[in-house]
């Protein structure tokens, strides 16, 4: 499976100020994607990371909220614009790799913002 | 879009007892359906997958089940451990063209 490296693994932020959270993987793959998972909860699909082209928002997420990068196959960033205690969260970076279905997720970011 | 349920929320079974936890999905193009077990702290990591040729998988205490019609598909661990307490995620989705939709997770108590 393809090795993920995500930072920050954690930060603690002021309300206001923007975080922005690196997804690097080892090999070129089909598909990035972002998730958000509140403590005690599932994981919620944020977006889709298109590979030169604006990334793919899911309902309740916006890009002025949650702009996403992927300039190309193997790195993805999602920055946290102005931040509330509201997305005190984990975020993570997943992947697919091409000719198997098998999705792999990094670390994680535990973002607290204060 | 994909919309999975997933049951129990909650599981506690005593050692060596088998557990059973079952999701359905409503999206007929889901065609990969994985299990992700995620410890306290840590990420998820995938223990076992199915895809939609397939009615049944196993892997050593681990096995999956899938039927398609009724579109549901289940996680069974036979002789439990207590490392095998944890929260367990089922997910669906439409394979290499599609995201993957998490079901709220059960969390798995294996008492000693």
């Amino acid at each position: 499976s393809a090795v993920i490296s995500q930072k920050p693994s954690r930060d603690i932020c002021q309300r206001g100020t923007s975080l922005t959270i690196q997804c690097q993987v080892d090999s070129q793959v089909t598909m990035m994607f972002w998730y958000r998972q509140q403590p005690g909860q599932s994981l919620t699909l944020i977006a889709t990371a298109n590979q030169g082209s604006e990334a793919t928002y899911e309902s309740g997420f916006v890009i002025d909220k949650f702009p996403i990068s992927r300039p190309n196959l193997t790195f993805s960033t999602l920055t946290v614009s102005n931040m509330s205690p509201e997305d005190s969260s984990i975020y993570l970076c997943s992947v697919l790799r091409q000719a198997n279905y098998g999705y792999t997720f990094g670390s994680g970011t535990r973002l607290t913002v204060v | 879009g994909e919309n999975v349920e997933q049951h129990p929320s909650t599981l506690s079974v005593q050692e060596g007892d088998s557990a059973v936890i079952k999701c359905t999905y409503s999206d007929s193009a889901s065609n990969y359906f994985p299990w992700y077990k995620q410890e306290l702290g840590k990420r998820p990591q995938l223990i076992i997958d199915i895809r939609s040729n397939v009615g049944e998988k196993k892997d050593q205490r681990i096995a999956v089940t899938l039927n398609k019609t009724a579109k549901h598909f289940s996680l069974h661990i036979t002789e439990t451990q207590p490392e095998d307490s944890a929260v367990y995620f089922c997910a669906a989705s439409r394979g290499s063209q599609g995201n993957l939709i998490f079901g709220k997770g059960t969390k798995l108590s294996v008492k000693p």
